[in-house]
């Protein structure tokens, strides 16, 4: 099944300890993001790839960090969490030429 | 910068009513617009996608049309039904760079 799978789906942490959320999918996607969800804020985007060791900051990268060292892979690597990055994260994958992000489950994150 | 703009929810209808969600964006260029929907505990799915001025995106009876001299993209369905109950998120990119997503309109349907 092609699918865009995140691990945790729910973390509950202290501040300043480093914590990174998996991304995969199974499509051969060039292109992955990753995304926070905020009540009243919609989605901002964190940061993308738009192909293996190619990654850019989006709207609010700060506090974050990406590798892109395989195509399926894209994991989020929080450093040293604090409570303003309690949030819903999503992560999303496409085919650059069909321009259509398909996104995983989502992963809800806590920092005490 | 570039950013989205939709209205603020919720929206309350009557099954069979009819739907209009307004988006708006700013940009300086021509961006490809998208609607996406996301029902309760999960992701966004893609709705629908306009590439260029005039372009008519439409999937599961709802449409919108790429409008240039208004800048807008607003989202209509002529008889929604209560399965329709989700969030709505109009977005905006260019050639896959960023993308910008409006804060989301909460649509609730009623039997």
């Amino acid at each position: 099944e092609a699918q865009v799978t995140q691990n945790p789906r729910y973390l509950i942490t202290v501040t300043g300890k480093k914590l990174t959320v998996t991304c995969s999918q199974n499509m051969n996607h060039e292109y992955m993001s990753w995304y926070r969800q905020d009540p009243g804020l919609g989605l901002r985007q964190i940061y993308y790839s738009m192909n293996v060791e190619v990654t850019d900051k989006g709207d609010v990268p700060e506090g974050y960090k990406v590798s892109r060292k395989e195509k399926r892979n894209f994991p989020l690597i929080l450093e040293s969490p604090s409570p303003n990055q309690t949030s819903l994260y999503f992560c999303a994958s496409s085919l650059l030429k069909q321009n259509e992000q398909f996104f995983g489950p989502g992963t809800r994150l806590t920092v005490l | 910068g570039d950013s989205v703009t939709q209205m603020e929810g919720p929206v309350t209808l009557s099954e069979e009513a009819f739907l209009t969600i307004n988006c708006t964006y700013t940009a300086t260029g021509y961006p490809s617009l998208f609607w996406y929907v996301q029902y309760p505990g999960e992701g966004l799915q893609l709705l629908l996608k306009a590439t260029k001025a005039d372009d008519k995106g439409s999937n599961k009876g709802f449409e919108a049309t790429y409008r240039k001299e208004t800048t807008s993209f607003h989202l209509e369905k002529g008889s929604v039904q209560v399965s329709d109950s989700a969030v709505y998120f109009c977005a905006s990119s260019y050639n896959f760079n960023k993308f910008y997503f409006g804060s989301g309109t909460k649509l609730n349907v009623k039997p």
